[in-house]
C-alpha cells in the first residue's frame, strides 16, 4: 500500500462546477498536510496548507480528518485556469520528509 | 528574485556519460531535497539534506551522489547515465523548524538520456 493515495482522476468538469479531491495517508505520525498545484511542464507550487480545523482560501476549501487519515480539497465555481494537476503532500517532521500523492489531473472545460 | 534555482534547465546526453545538476536557494532554508518526476508524473523523493547533512536517501542507486557545500546549495552528480534516468529532477527547500514545513520547488531540470 502506498503511503499516500490520491484519487487518480482525471477529472473533466465544466466551468462553474464544484469538484472535490481526496487523499488518504497511512503514516499516523504525519503532522502537516498540504495541497500543491502543478501546471504542465512546471514545478509544483504550494496551493494551501491544511489545518485541523479546515481552512478556506477563496474558492478553495481544504479539510483534514485525522481519525480517518484523509485530506480533501474542494474547488467551487471552477475556472478554466484551475486546470492543472493537484498533489497532496503529507509531512512527517520527525522523519524530515514529505510524501507526495501521485496527483490528480483536473481539466475545466468551457 | 528566484527563490530556488536550478541549472541547467534542459540536459540531453548520451548513455554512460556523467552529468551534474546544480541547485541554489536564497530563502534561508536549512533543508534541501532532490525529487525525480518520471514520465507518469509521479514525484518521488531521492535525497534530503538538513544543514549540509544527509538525512534521507530513498534507495537511490549509488550512481547518484548529492553534495551540499553549504545550506544554500545542493548539487546532484549522476555517473554512468542510463536510459531510465530520463526524467525531470526537481530541487526543493524548506525550513525544518516548527510543524508546518511547506516546500518550495525549483523550476526543474529535464534530463534526456539517449
Amino acid at each position: 500500500r502506498k503511503e499516500v493515495e490520491q484519487d487518480p482522476g482525471p477529472f473533466n468538469v465544466p466551468e462553474g462546477a464544484t469538484v472535490a479531491f481526496n487523499c488518504t495517508y497511512s503514516n499516523s505520525a504525519s503532522q502537516s498536510f498540504f495541497w500543491y498545484r502543478q501546471d504542465c511542464r512546471k514545478e509544483p507550487k504550494l496551493l494551501m496548507s491544511v489545518y485541523s480545523s479546515g481552512n478556506e482560501d477563496g474558492r478553495f476549501t481544504a479539510q483534514l480528518n485525522r481519525a480517518s487519515q484523509y485530506i480533501s480539497l474542494l474547488i467551487r465555481d471552477s475556472k478554466l485556469s484551475d486546470s492543472a494537476t493537484y498533489l497532496c503532500a503529507v509531512n512527517d517532521t520527525n522523519a524530515g520528509k514529505s510524501t507526495f500523492g501521485d496527483g490528480t489531473t483536473l481539466t475545466v472545460k468551457p | 528574485d528566484t527563490a530556488v534555482s536550478q541549472t541547467p534547465k534542459y540536459l540531453v546526453t548520451q548513455m554512460g556519460n556523467d552529468k551534474s545538476i546544480k541547485c541554489e536557494q536564497n530563502l534561508g532554508h536549512d533543508t534541501m531535497y532532490w525529487y525525480k518526476q518520471d514520465s507518469k508524473k509521479f514525484l518521488k523523493i531521492m535525497f534530503s539534506y538538513n544543514n549540509k547533512e544527509l538525512i534521507i536517501n530513498e534507495t537511490v542507486p549509488n550512481r547518484f551522489s548529492p553534495k551540499s557545500p553549504d545550506k544554500a546549495h545542493l548539487n546532484l552528480h549522476i555517473n554512468s547515465l542510463e536510459l531510465g534516468d530520463s526524467a525531470v529532477y526537481f530541487c526543493a527547500s524548506s525550513f525544518s523548524g516548527g510543524i508546518v514545513n511547506e516546500q518550495f520547488f525549483g523550476p526543474g531540470t529535464r534530463l534526456t538520456v539517449l
